[in-house]
């Protein structure tokens, strides 16, 4: 199974409520990294928090890690209908000898005007 | 800079055929990964590369194969299309300093069915 589960599945909210999505993993990881895809397109990264930090801002970004519950949680601010898009969570995790970035399922989000 | 690019866009195969995706990026990364993408869901991970030579096994590597001759190019290989393996495949990469993979690039995809 995947090394990493977005909570809730499906968002839909108004212009301008604040959007938040949570995302577990189930191992130690290096760094966790949020990143946004419109239908259609590649994934386009967001935000990366490292393993030792516990919250990160850019813009109406705000990435929160709590290593202890293995969880984070995005949060975007007075949402826009431009924001509509999945947006997933990565992990990096070390195995095998090396690192490598693990995605979850994904968040759809709906912001309508 | 081109950033990450990969060929062909589209690419119908007939089951039992083999073919190969390309993607090449000129940002001298050292990470290289490919992924997959069904309805729905999320990216899992085929196959991915630290470096020229070195590559490993992601969540879904059966039925794939990978080489890194050059840091440029990480070419995928399907040994033999099955209709299973119809998905949307994208070719990532990154810097990978010592505290770890930094922010990927993603190319457009490659939409794959086989029928």
């Amino acid at each position: 199974s995947q090394q990493g589960e977005e909570d809730p599945q499906a968002l839909s909210i108004q212009e301008g409520e604040n959007a938040t999505m949570n995302c577990s993993y189930k191992t130690s990881i290096n760094n966790l990294q949020w990143y946004r895809q419109n239908s259609g397109r590649g994934l386009v990264h967001l935000i990366l928090i490292r393993s030792n930090e516990r919250e990160k801002h850019s813009g109406r970004l705000r990435v929160t890690l709590d290593t202890s519950k293995k969880s984070s949680s995005l949060l975007i601010t007075a949402s826009r209908a431009a924001d509509t898009a999945s947006y997933f969570c990565a992990t990096v995790m070390f195995s095998g000898g090396y690192n490598k970035l693990i995605f979850g399922a994904g968040t759809r989000l709906a912001v309508h005007p | 800079n081109a950033g990450v690019t990969q060929t062909p866009k589209f690419q119908v195969l007939k089951t039992g055929q083999s073919m190969t995706l390309q993607c090449a990026q000129d940002m001298n990364h050292e990470y290289m990964s490919w992924y997959r993408q069904d309805p729905g869901m999320g990216l899992r991970l085929i196959h991915y590369s630290v470096g020229a030579g070195i590559t490993d096994q992601g969540e879904v590597p059966n039925g794939y194969n990978v080489s890194r001759s050059t840091t440029e190019d990480f070419p995928l290989r399907l040994l033999s299309a099955a209709p299973s393996q119809t998905s949307v495949y994208f070719c990532a990469s990154s810097y990978l300093p010592g505290q770890g993979i930094r922010e990927q690039y993603f190319g457009p995809g490659t939409r794959l069915t086989v029928t």
